[in-house]
């Protein structure tokens, strides 16, 4: 198993920009996350998913979209770039949290906006 | 909500000597508190974790402690060894549903040879 994919790696924007963060894992999980990690501070959660077709705002939810069609994919949506948002984004998955399984992370895209 | 404060921020020890990073939250609610680590370019990974109906797990030379009255929990490291050397996060959450971690600031632990 790849575990948990990001694409890219890192990316230079624009202020205004748009683009997509792409998440896959082929670990069959069910629920899936997306963090941001700021220089010297925490994860914070910005977007979750149960399921395929079902998602739900985390703790800074501003400024992203998400969707979840299938069960692989969680994709993360910038619409307009904001230097506020230069970060490191993680997406993770687990397969059920209530059976203490614990999140496993992606290697992380780092975006700049310039 | 939840808010997880960890320290301290940086820690430095000697190699074969024991480290101790602490964190408290604030939502008596959270009963899932995982510790990761995370090296430098890559994700965190999971290395323990713990449940509110546990006072403390071991696994090898890494331990958690758990006292829910005072809200704090603290992971253990024995012998350490250089390749410990990494950045360490604690998290707390609701197991209800998703997991929706909050997360410390991290602690910066270097192993000095």
């Amino acid at each position: 198993n790849a575990g948990v994919t990001q694409t890219p790696k890192f990316r230079i924007l624009k202020i205004g920009q748009s683009m997509t963060l792409q998440c896959t894992q082929d670990m069959n999980h069910n629920y899936m996350y997306w963090y941001r990690q700021d220089p010297g501070m925490g994860l914070k959660l910005i977007y979750y998913s149960v399921g395929a077709g079902i998602t739900d705002k985390g703790e800074v939810p501003n400024g992203y979209n998400v969707s979840r069609s299938t069960t692989e994919d969680f994709p993360l949506r910038l619409e307009l770039a904001a230097p506020s948002q230069t970060s490191v984004y993680f997406c993770a998955s687990s397969y059920d949290p209530g059976s203490q399984e614990t999140q496993y992370f992606g290697p992380g895209t780092r975006l700049l906006v310039l | 909500g939840e808010n997880v404060e960890q320290h301290p921020s940086t820690l430095s020890v000697q190699e074969g000597d024991s480290a101790v990073i602490k964190c408290t939250y604030s939502d008596s609610a959270s009963n899932y508190f995982p510790w990761y680590k995370q090296e430098l370019g890559k994700g965190p990974q999971l290395i323990i974790d713990i449940r509110s109906n546990v006072g403390e797990k071991k696994d090898q030379r890494i331990a958690v402690t758990l006292n829910k009255t005072a809200k704090h929990f603290s992971l253990h490291i024995t012998e350490t060894q250089p390749e410990d050397s990494a950045v360490y996060f604690c998290a707390a959450s609701k197991v209800q549903g998703a997991q929706k971690l909050v997360f410390g600031q991290g602690t910066r632990l270097t192993i000095n040879p």
